[in-house]
């Protein structure tokens, strides 16, 4: 199967600072890129939908200026936690669509937020 | 209601026993069907999917799906120790070839003991 990556996979940061994580598809070119937050015993719960050279669809309740994600290749996508705040500690996981396969999203191992 | 619907478990079933995993969603309109397995600490990876009524098999995993009904099932036969991990049901209510999202159920736990 096709490869994602993300980076960090593991980052702490004080309250009120700003974190990138990046996803990036490694062998072949994602026209989509979803993110998702999971806390604890609970399952994904979808951010929002990144297209390429596009802005990203928020999901609703997920504050769009808070949660900066920028698509600007076909590789890779980010996700800025801007202002964080230890309510924002969680397990962040990108997946990736290769646009010629309909239906499989792969997805990133994660990258595990500790804010404090 | 919610929209994809899982038992949390955690189911246990003894090694070599055929583990049964079910799912119900609410839109009957959805087109595709997915299990992920999910280790702990680790991202899901994908076991199979399914679109059509009917079964579908690879491996020791046979997906089974009722439209009518509403319900997605996963069946492990010759279950493993490692296949101890927390399965999700995932469904995609858009066409295919379409960026359409997955919404997950919250995942069954299996625990298979020796």
């Amino acid at each position: 199967g096709a490869v994602v990556s993300q980076h960090p996979s593991r980052v702490i940061c004080k309250s009120g600072t700003s974190v990138k994580i990046e996803c990036r598809s490694l062998d072949f070119q994602a026209t989509t890129m979803f993110w998702y937050r999971q806390f604890p015993k609970k399952s994904l719960m979808l951010m929002a939908t990144s297209n390429e050279g596009s802005k990203a669809t928020y999901e609703q309740g997920v504050e769009k200026d808070k949660f900066l994600i920028n698509h600007a290749s076909l590789t890779l996508s980010t996700l800025t936690v801007t202002s964080a705040h230890p309510e924002d500690s969680s397990f962040y996981i990108c997946s990736a669509r290769d646009g010629l396969a309909s239906y499989e999203q792969y997805f990133g191992p994660g990258t595990r937020l500790t804010v404090t | 209601q919610k929209e994809v619907e899982q038992n949390s478990g955690p189911l246990s079933v003894p090694e070599g026993a055929i583990a049964s995993l079910n799912c119900t969603y609410s839109d009957r309109g959805s087109q595709s069907f997915f299990w992920y397995r999910q280790y702990s600490g680790k991202s899901p990876e994908l076991i199979m999917f399914i679109y059509s009524n009917g079964d579908k098999e690879d491996g020791r995993f046979t997906a089974q799906l009722n439209k009518a009904s509403q319900y997605v099932s996963l069946l492990i036969r010759d279950s493993q120790p490692s296949d101890s991990a927390t399965y999700l049901c995932a469904v995609n209510k858009g066409n295919t070839g379409t960026a359409s999202k997955l919404t997950f159920g919250t995942g069954t736990r299996l625990q298979v003991t020796l």
